[in-house]
């Protein structure tokens, strides 16, 4: 059971670029959420979904892009990337509100 | 707006020791409360879930209190070891209807070592 995937692991991207960071799961959770966490500022949530076809802002959306085309996977879009989106993402996903969460292992994003 | 709060930001102690997190919220309208596990350069992983209405749990050394009318929460962990080092992060969840914020709010965390 692989749980949830992230992938790339590392990426170095230089100002300006766009790049997709993927998320898959394969426990049939309805509930997929990225965050990113920043030295100081702990985990911040960048958007969420509740289902296929159904996406939300979270607290720290500017910036990146989401779409939830099937129950699987979730990729987060960075439109054009700035130094201030130098973070490490994590994905996520749950049943609903009330289950146990599972963390993807993290993306480790430097934007030059 | 929640706000989650950790404390102690760090802990060392010795090898044995029983020891205690905290972890306390502003807002008490909370779904539940889960702790979790961070270890350096990987993900988080969750260690306990406590629902709204449950006072604790527990799983092996580990033993989690909700008391959500003061908006605290504690980690117990009984007889550490030098592998319980990690980070400690706590974090709510607040429901809401419709299509109200889902996710988590997480406190900064405790960076737990234990000295051998």
């Amino acid at each position: 059971n692989a749980g949830v995937t992230q992938t790339p692991k590392f990426q170095v991207l230089k100002t300006g670029q766009s790049m997709t960071l993927q998320c898959a799961q394969d426990m049939n959770h309805e509930y997929m959420s990225w965050y990113r966490q920043d030295p100081g500022m702990g985990l911040r949530l960048i958007h969420y979904s509740v289902g296929a076809g159904i996406t939300d802002q979270g607290e720290v959306p500017n910036g990146y892009n989401v779409s939830r085309s099937t129950t699987e996977d979730f990729p987060l879009r960075l439109l054009s990337a700035a130094p201030s989106q130098t973070s490490v993402y994590f994905c996520a996903s749950r049943w609903n509100r009330g289950n146990t969460i599972y963390f993807g292992e993290g993306s480790w994003l430097t934007v030059v | 707006k929640q706000e989650v709060t950790q404390i102690p930001a760090a802990l060392s102690v010795p090898e044995g020791e029983n020891l205690v997190l905290n972890c306390s919220f502003t807002d008490s309208a909370i779904y539940n409360l889960q702790w979790f596990r961070q270890d350096p350069g990987k993900g988080l992983t969750s260690l306990l879930l406590i629902q709204s209405s449950q006072r604790e749990q527990t799983s092996g050394r580990l033993n989690a209190s909700l008391d959500k009318s003061s908006g605290r929460s504690t980690l117990y962990i009984a007889a550490s070891q030098p592998g319980d080092s990690a980070t400690y992060l706590c974090a709510v969840s607040t429901g809401g209807s419709g299509g109200g914020a889902d996710g988590l709010t997480f406190g900064k965390g405790t960076h737990l070592i234990i000295q051998p």
